[in-house]
Order: structure tokens, then sequence, then C-alpha cells
């Protein structure tokens, strides 16, 4: 089986500007985390999303975002970015309790 | 809510000696407990996961974990270290249904 895929690996934004992440996971896993990494904060929780539903959050603005599709795949979006966004952008996929994660996405806010 | 604790933030080893890394955890009920491994710029990679059953647990890699409950501990152990193993560690406790928790890590080290 493929193993969880995130697009872009790499991306350059500007204060303000919005950004849009995409996850695509393991064929069969219905859940999807979303996770931010920095070497500040370490990992940190953004939210869960199963069945298209999001089931958990974390503790973050409302600038961060997301939603999952029929097929499961799932894209997170932050709005109005700063610079304390910059970090590693990571996915998970899930089954039976176990996650799996994706490379990330590496995104710098100039 | 759970929490985890990893003590030592950077392991240095040299490449044949063995290896602990030590992890606590703080969890009301049994725990699912996680080892992941992650290379610079990197996702994260599962070594083992404990759920129930034998306290022992065998990885991918040659890695291996104990699950002492009185300790509320989950140590990860390898007996001889590869210079490939460089890379940082994460504990993680999870509550079920994808509820979990890291570790903020510890960056292993191996010396030539």
């Amino acid at each position: 089986k493929a193993g969880v895929t995130q697009t872009p690996r790499y991306l350059i934004k500007t204060r303000g500007q919005q950004v849009t992440l995409s996850c695509s996971p393991i064929s069969g896993h219905r859940s999807v985390s979303w996770y931010q990494q920095t070497p500040g904060q370490g990992l940190q929780f953004l939210f869960e999303y199963f069945s298209e539903t999001q089931r958990n959050k974390g503790n973050f603005p409302g600038r961060f975002s997301g939603r999952q599709f029929s097929n499961s795949r799932s894209e997170m979006n932050v709005s109005t970015l700063e610079l304390g966004d910059s970090a590693l952008y990571l996915c998970a996929s899930s089954l039976q309790d176990t996650q799996y994660f994706g490379p990330g996405t590496r995104l710098t806010v100039l | 809510a759970q929490s985890v604790t990893q003590p030592d933030i950077h392991i240095t080893v040299s490449e044949g000696a063995s290896l602990e890394l030590r992890c606590n955890y703080s969890y009301g009920a049994t725990p699912y407990l996680f080892w992941y491994v992650q290379s610079p710029g990197q996702g994260l990679q599962l070594l083992l996961k404990y759920f129930s059953g034998d306290t022992l647990v065998q990885g991918i890699k040659g890695f291996e974990a104990e699950f002492k409950r009185s300790q509320s501990s989950f140590n990860l152990r390898k007996p001889s270290v590869h210079w490939s193993d460089a890379a940082e560690y994460f504990c993680a406790v999870g509550a079920g249904n994808n509820d979990m928790r890291f570790g903020a890590g510890t960056r292993l080290t191996v010396k030539p």
C-alpha cells in the first residue's frame, strides 16, 4: 500500500497570504490528523477528521481550518499567515488507533 | 488528560553500544503507547506500539520497548546502535480515538 502523501512538500509564502495543504491518507484509512511541528513548541495537534467530520480539535486560532472529502483526502488551510506559522505540517492517517505519518509540508512565511 | 515526558533532550552513544531512551507518561487508564523516529526534515515513522498483552514489545529496526505500569514508563531500547539510527525519537501516549500526546523528543547522536 502507498503511504500517506502530502503536497506540496515545500512552500514559501509572505505574511498575510493564505495557504492550502493537502494530504492523501493510506487507502482504507478514514481518519486524518494534522500536526504543526516547530523547534520551540514541538509537535502540536491541530485537528482530526473522520468521515468528513471534525472529531477533535487542538488549541489553535480560527485561522487554521481543515476539511475532509468523501475519499478521505484532507486539506488544511491557514489564512492571514504570520511569521510564526513557519513550521513543518504533518498529516497522519490512522487505523485502529495507530497513526501513520506523511513526509510533511515545510511552510516558510517571509 | 494524558501527557508524556522524555527526560533526555539529547543523547550521544558510540556505534555498537546499547541504547535506552526514556519515556514517562501520565494517564489514568491503560494507555496506548508508541515510539516514532524522525530523520531531519522527514515525517515520523512508527517503530513500535503497545496496546495490551506482553509488556515487552518488539519493533522494526531492532528496537524494543518495555511497558512498566508501576513506573509509568515505556523505555525504548536497542542492543547495538548503528550510525543510521541517528535521528529524533518521539514517545507518544494515546487515549483511543486518535487523541494522542507526544513527548518533546530525544535527539540521538551516534559517534563513530
